[in-house]
C-alpha cells in the first residue's frame, strides 16, 4: 500500500529564514508520480509541483526548490528567503503512475512564517 | 473562468439528516474525487469518478454516496449513516495523463 510520511507537523520561521519541508513516502509500484500542494488558510489546495518516479532531477521555482532522492524515498520541499505569504499547510502526496488516480496524502506541514 | 465550484461553501446540518454537496467543473476533464480533511489531518479519499456513470468507493466511503449522471458533475450526499459527518469536503478533478489534480475551494459542514 502507497503511505506518505511528513513527519513535521508544524514550523515557525522568522521572514526570510529558509525551510526545508520533509516529505518521505512508500510504495511498492516502480513507476509513481509525486506531488506537493499548498493549503492557504482559504483552504483550497494550491498545485505547487509534479515529479515523476524516473526524473530524479531537482527542481527550482523562484524561492520553492524540490529535491528529489530516489534512494532515500524522499521529496523534499525547501523555501528560501521565507515571507508571510508562505504561510499555509503544505501536502506532499503519492499517486500511481496511470492516470485520473486518486492521491495519497500526508498529513500536512504547517507552517508558520513571523514577521 | 475554468475551474471548480462547490456550493455551499458552509453547511449546518441536524443529526438525522441527509445533506448533499454540489461539485461542478468546467475543465472537461475525465476523472473527479472526493476527499474529506478533519483538523490536523491529511485529506482522505471517499469516492472517484473516472468516466461518466462510473465511480469506485474510496478508503471511508461508509455513510457516503455518488453520482456521476454528467461529465461536470459530482454530487456528494452524506447519509445519516455517516457516524461523524464534520469535516471540510474538497472536490477535485483531473485529466488522463499526468494526474494532476486541481481542486474546488471546498464546504465545510458541520452538524449540530
Amino acid at each position: 500500500a502507497q503511505k506518505v510520511t511528513q513527519a513535521q507537523t508544524e514550523i515557525s520561521v522568522v521572514e526570510k529564514e529558509d525551510v526545508t519541508l520533509d516529505c518521505v513516502y512508500e510504495t511498492r509500484d516502480t513507476t509513481y508520480y509525486l506531488f506537493w500542494y499548498k493549503q492557504p488558510p482559504s483552504g483550497e489546495l494550491v498545485f505547487l509541483i509534479r515529479r515523476n518516479s524516473f526524473d530524479e532531477q531537482n527542481e527550482i521555482s523562484g524561492r520553492y526548490s524540490w529535491n528529489f532522492q530516489k534512494s532515500t524515498s524522499s521529496f523534499n520541499f525547501t523555501i528560501t528567503a521565507s515571507q508571510v505569504v508562505d504561510s499555509a499547510v503544505y501536502f506532499c502526496a503519492l499517486s500511481e503512475s496511470t492516470g485520473n488516480t486518486p492521491l495519497v496524502f500526508g498529513k500536512g506541514t504547517r507552517l508558520s512564517v513571523i514577521a | 473562468d475554468g475551474g471548480i465550484t462547490q456550493s455551499p461553501k458552509y453547511l449546518f446540518r441536524k443529526e438525522g439528516q441527509n445533506v448533499t454537496l454540489s461539485c461542478e467543473q468546467n475543465l472537461n476533464h475525465d476523472a473527479m474525487y472526493w476527499y474529506r480533511q478533519d483538523p490536523g489531518q491529511g485529506l482522505r479519499l471517499i469516492y472517484y469518478s473516472q468516466i461518466v456513470n462510473d465511480f469506485q468507493k474510496g478508503d471511508i466511503a461508509e455513510g457516503y454516496s455518488v453520482s456521476r449522471e454528467k461529465k461536470e458533475s459530482f454530487p456528494l450526499t452524506v447519509t445519516s449513516a455517516q457516524k461523524n459527518p464534520t469535516a471540510f469536503y474538497l472536490c477535485a478533478s483531473s485529466s488522463s495523463g499526468y494526474n494532476e489534480q486541481f481542486f474546488g475551494p471546498g464546504t465545510r459542514l458541520t452538524v449540530l
